[in-house]
């Protein structure tokens, strides 16, 4: 099956400063999405962005299927941006409709003030 | 809108112990999932249903069993937990539209402990 590979694994940073994560995918997917999961366990989703750039007030990503990658730009980081972000990418199976979601391991990242 | 629903939230068993996570969906999603999260291994796929009626094998579907019987319930099952089983289990529910293409949503988890 598919692998999807997240760097870097642990990220440390100061409040109000820029990180960027990448993921990388092995294969072809329908569909790439971010998720962040917070310090109680929720998972939300970030963005559904199977290419292309799309932006949501401080958060960006990027994905270039065709090279298989897809980056996760945080700007200006806050204490409340902490937790893991995970990507995952949506595969069809056989069978109509068939689709999974790998997921990568996981950024952990932690804001500090 | 509650969006996806899973209970119990917390739950402790004894090795041997059967019991059945529930999962119901109000958003009319044909496709719903259940996944493990351990330390360090992300999530993990257990099993799917690409709609009613229907179930499929995930990455890791030993131990466990699943049951589809209408479209908003999508229950998973430890016949007989192990200690392997300790882990926080998320059900999620899979939308298909023109803006959202394929969106994937999840409930916000069961920690199952077994001893």
């Amino acid at each position: 099956g598919i692998q999807v590979e997240q760097s870097p694994p642990d990220l440390i940073l100061q409040e109000g400063a820029n990180s960027t994560l990448r993921c990388n995918f092995s294969d072809s997917v329908n569909n790439l999405q971010w998720f962040h999961q917070n310090p109680w366990g929720q998972l939300i989703n970030l963005f559904y962005i199977p290419s292309g750039t799309k932006q949501n007030g401080r958060l960006s990503a990027t994905t270039v299927a065709t090279e298989r990658y897809s980056l996760l730009y945080i700007s200006s980081s806050q204490t409340t941006d902490s937790g893991v972000y995970f990507c995952a990418a949506l595969v069809q199976y056989s069978g109509a409709g068939s689709y999974q979601l790998t997921f990568g391991k996981g950024t952990k990242l932690s804001v500090i003030p | 809108n509650a969006g996806v629903t899973q209970t119990p939230k917390f739950q402790v068993l004894k090795t041997g112990q059967s019991m059945t996570l529930q999962c119901a969906q109000d958003m009319n999603h044909n496709s719903m999932y259940w996944y493990r999260q351990d330390p360090g291994m992300g999530l993990r796929l257990i099993y799917y249903s690409a709609s009613e009626g229907t179930t499929d094998k995930g990455e890791v579907p030993n131990g466990y069993n699943v049951s589809r019987l209408n479209k908003r319930e999508f229950s998973l099952r430890l016949e007989s937990a192990a200690p392997s089983q300790t882990s926080v289990y998320f059900c999620a529910s899979r939308v298909t539209s023109f803006f959202l293409g394929n969106t994937i949503y999840f409930g916000e988890g069961s920690w199952l402990t077994v001893v």
